[in-house]
């Protein structure tokens, strides 16, 4: 079983619409991270959110840490067909540094 | 310099060959990590190098052996693969005690 649950699992929108990613556990974690991995590349680093409650803006994305550290969700604003992806969240849970576990991943494709 | 460079890219190895794959990194990153994905799933992890010694070893069969020479090199030495070990093999460095993990862009395997 997955320690973090992405939702949708896929996802399909026209340029210009707006998407919500999510990922979920019963889990408190120290941080969550977001990356994106496009076919056959390794993961980018979007960012790590650490606080609860915590809403990180990185242009057209909005990312938001639950305030009991166990969610976290993506929001993309106005999607480019560059957004196209794998969206990979991951966390360390309180109890097991250096041990970086991911959800399923979402896979995002934005047409034009 | 903000990169994690593997060699090679792509390796086609048979089941009775011995072939390593290369990690270098100039972060100055103390962490070190491989990680294993199979098409369509997440990342799993494999080992975890803390300070140049193993620290975890998520019960990865032996043919797989890791090695970390100094800082800023690991390998991952491989022997005796089966069919079923064909996937994208990913390394991965972070500073200790830190959980933004910066990936390299993996060499994809193929056992045949």
């Amino acid at each position: 079983t997955q320690l973090l649950e992405q939702s949708p699992q896929f996802l399909s929108i026209q340029e210009g619409e707006n998407l919500t990613v999510y990922c979920n556990s019963s889990s408190v974690f120290s941080s969550l991270q977001w990356y994106r991995q496009e076919p056959g590349e390794g993961p980018v680093l979007l960012v790590t959110v650490v606080t609860g409650g915590e809403v990180k803006k990185l242009k057209r994305l909005t990312f938001q840490f639950g305030d009991a550290r166990k969610d976290s969700s993506l929001h993309i604003t106005a999607a480019q067909t560059g957004d196209t992806g794998l969206y990979l969240c991951a966390g360390v849970t309180t109890d097991s540094w250096g041990k970086l576990q991911f959800g399923a991943g979402t896979q995002v494709v934005v047409t034009p | 310099d903000t990169e994690v460079t593997q060699t090679p890219k792509h390796l086609v190895m048979g089941m009775t060959n011995k072939k390593s794959l290369k990690c270098e990194q100039h972060m100055g990153h103390r962490a070190m990590y491989w990680y294993k994905q199979k098409a369509k799933k997440p990342p799993e992890l494999m080992f975890v190098y803390s300070y140049e010694k193993l620290s975890i070893n998520e019960s990865v069969p032996s043919r797989f052996s890791p090695e970390c020479p100094n800082s800023s090199l690991l390998n991952l030495h491989l022997h005796a693969l089966q069919p079923e070990d064909s996937a994208l093999y990913l390394c991965a460095s972070s500073q200790v005690l830190q959980p933004e993990a910066f990936f390299g862009q993996g060499t994809r395997l193929t056992v045949v």
